[in-house]
């Protein structure tokens, strides 16, 4: 069955520091998609990235990078030198292949972490 | 259009009415997804639409909640005799292909009191 886990309920961090949330994930899928969201206090989730089980390159945009490992059923997602502005509470998402050209049934998503960054 | 839109984006209503929650993805999008964000909870999946078909609606909490879409377009959820644990922020999203990823609406935030 599908299953995304985000052991870190909340995370506080002050401004300039580096923080990384986990997420663990099960599926027995060989074909999958991984996400990060992020949810800022306005409500709208905000897409950061998406990752298929095939590709385990690392990834770098600006601050934000991702880790995937598949050794561990891993995506942990760090933030480097946090700001005021990376407050918000992030999910991790999975979503398996499925027909359709693609487009499967659903995300399943992790019960998120809360990071409070502070000035 | 641009981006999901949701409506209406805060409703109240009284406990055993019914209500209706209406969604507007991205133009061509062909499948479309319904979920239930409770107050400091996780994001629960309700129902996912390809076209105007419903093959996944595992998530339906109850026989209360239904979901339509017509025109391969608009999706209206319906709750019937609503209940105060329905509650919670309804969100909307679609997507063309998968690797394209998913678009979230902003979402209705439903008041049962």
């Amino acid at each position: 069955a599908q299953k995304v886990t985000q052991a870190q309920t909340e995370i506080s961090v002050v401004e300039k520091e580096d923080v990384t949330l986990d997420c663990v994930y099960e599926t027995r899928d060989t074909t999958y998609y991984l996400f990060w969201y992020k949810q800022p206090p306005s409500g709208e989730l905000v897409f950061l990235i998406r990752r298929n089980s095939f590709d385990e390159q690392n990834e770098i945009s600006g601050r934000y990078s991702w880790n995937f490992q598949k050794s561990t059923s891993s995506f942990n997602f760090t933030i480097t030198a946090s700001q005021v502005v990376d407050s918000a509470v992030y999910f991790c998402a999975l979503s398996e292949e499925g027909g359709y050209g693609g487009a499967t049934n659903k995300l399943i998503f992790g019960t998120g972490t809360l990071l409070a960054v502070q000035p | 259009g641009a981006g999901v839109s949701q409506s209406p984006s805060n409703k109240v209503t009284e406990k055993g009415k019914d209500v209706e929650l209406r969604c507007d993805p991205i133009s061509g999008h062909t499948a479309l997804y319904w979920y239930r964000q409770s107050l400091g909870q996780g994001l629960e999946f309700l129902i996912y639409f390809q076209g105007n078909s419903a093959p996944d609606k595992s998530g339906l909490p109850s026989d209360r909640f239904s979901a339509e879409r017509t025109g391969g377009s608009v999706s209206t959820l319906t709750i019937q005799r609503t209940q105060q644990e329905d509650s919670a922020v309804y969100l909307c999203a679609s997507s063309l292909v998968l690797r394209f990823g998913y678009t979230f609406g902003s979402g209705t935030r439903l008041t049962v009191v």
